[in-house]
C-alpha cells in the first residue's frame, strides 16, 4: 500500500516534444508528490512537487497533472530539450513523517 | 550553491567487512536521511536522523546498520558485516527541517556506490 507505481521504465522523445510519466499509489494519506530529476553521476535534485488540495502545477515547461479521485499523478515536459535526458522518478510522502516513497524511474532520451 | 557531499564515491568491500560510507550534508539543515538503489530499481528509504536520533527506519535498516553524526558536520553510516545483496547506490539526503507537514525539500548527495564481493 506504500508502492508508488512509474510508468513507462523508458521514453524516447523528439526535440520540441512533449514527455508524458505517469505515476498511480494506493494510499490516500499520501498528502506530498514531489518528481525528482538525476543525471548520471549525481543524485536525484527536486524538480516540482505538488499536494493534493491543487489539481496542477506548472513551473516552466514542467507541469505536474494531479487526479486524487483516480489516484493517480502525472509529469508533463513540453518543449522537450536534449538537456532534459535524464531519469525522473516520482515520489510520495504523507503527515508526520519525511521519508519519501520513490517510483521505479523513468529514463527519458531527448533526441535533437 | 550549498550541496550535500559524499564520500567515497565507490567502495569495493569484501563480505562480512565493514563499511563507513560518509557524508557532509547542508550546514544549517537539521534532519538527514540514508536512501539505497540498488541497480535498476528504485530508491528506497533507509533511515532518519534528528536530534542525534534516529527519527524513524525501515524493515532494511536491520541490526548490520547504524548511523552516527560523529561531529558538527560529518553523518556517517555504517553497515557491521556487509553481504552480497548489500551492493547498492548510497545516497545521503538533508533537509532543513520545520514542520513534517511542510515537506521541506531534501537534497541529495551524489551518492556512494558500494560494491560487495
Amino acid at each position: 500500500q506504500q508502492q508508488v507505481k512509474q510508468s513507462p521504465q523508458s521514453l524516447i522523445v523528439q526535440k520540441g516534444g512533449i514527455s508524458i510519466i505517469n505515476c498511480a499509489y494506493e494510499n490516500t494519506a499520501f498528502d506530498y508528490f514531489p518528481w525528482y530529476q538525476q543525471f548520471p553521476g549525481k543524485g536525484p535534485a527536486l524538480l516540482i512537487a505538488i499536494r493534493p488540495d491543487v489539481s496542477e502545477k506548472k513551473e516552466g515547461r514542467f507541469t505536474i497533472s494531479f487526479n486524487k479521485s483516480a489516484k493517480q499523478f502525472s509529469l508533463h515536459i513540453m518543449d522537450s530539450q536534449p538537456g532534459d535526458s535524464a531519469t525522473y522518478f516520482c515520489a510520495a510522502s504523507w503527515v508526520n513523517t519525511d521519508k519519501l516513497i520513490f517510483g521505479t524511474g523513468t529514463r527519458l532520451q531527448v533526441f535533437p | 550553491e550549498p550541496e550535500v557531499t559524499q564520500t567515497p564515491s565507490h567502495q569495493v568491500t569484501q563480505m562480512g567487512q565493514e563499511v563507513i560510507l560518509r557524508c557532509v550534508p547542508i550546514s544549517n539543515h537539521l534532519y538527514f536521511y540514508w536512501y539505497r538503489q540498488i541497480l535498476g530499481q528504485k530508491v528506497e528509504f533507509l533511515v532518519s536522523f534528528y536530534n542525534n536520533e534516529i527519527s524513524e527506519k525501515s524493515e532494511i535498516f536491520d541490526d548490520q546498520f547504524s548511523v552516527e553524526r560523529p561531529d558538527g558536520s560529518n553523518f556517517t553510516l555504517k553497515i557491521r558485516s556487509t553481504k552480497l545483496e548489500d551492493s547498492a547506490m548510497y545516497f545521503c539526503a538533508s533537509n532543513s527541517g520545520g514542520r513534517l507537514e511542510l515537506h521541506n525539500e531534501q537534497f541529495f548527495g551524489p551518492g556512494t556506490r558500494l560494491t560487495v564481493l
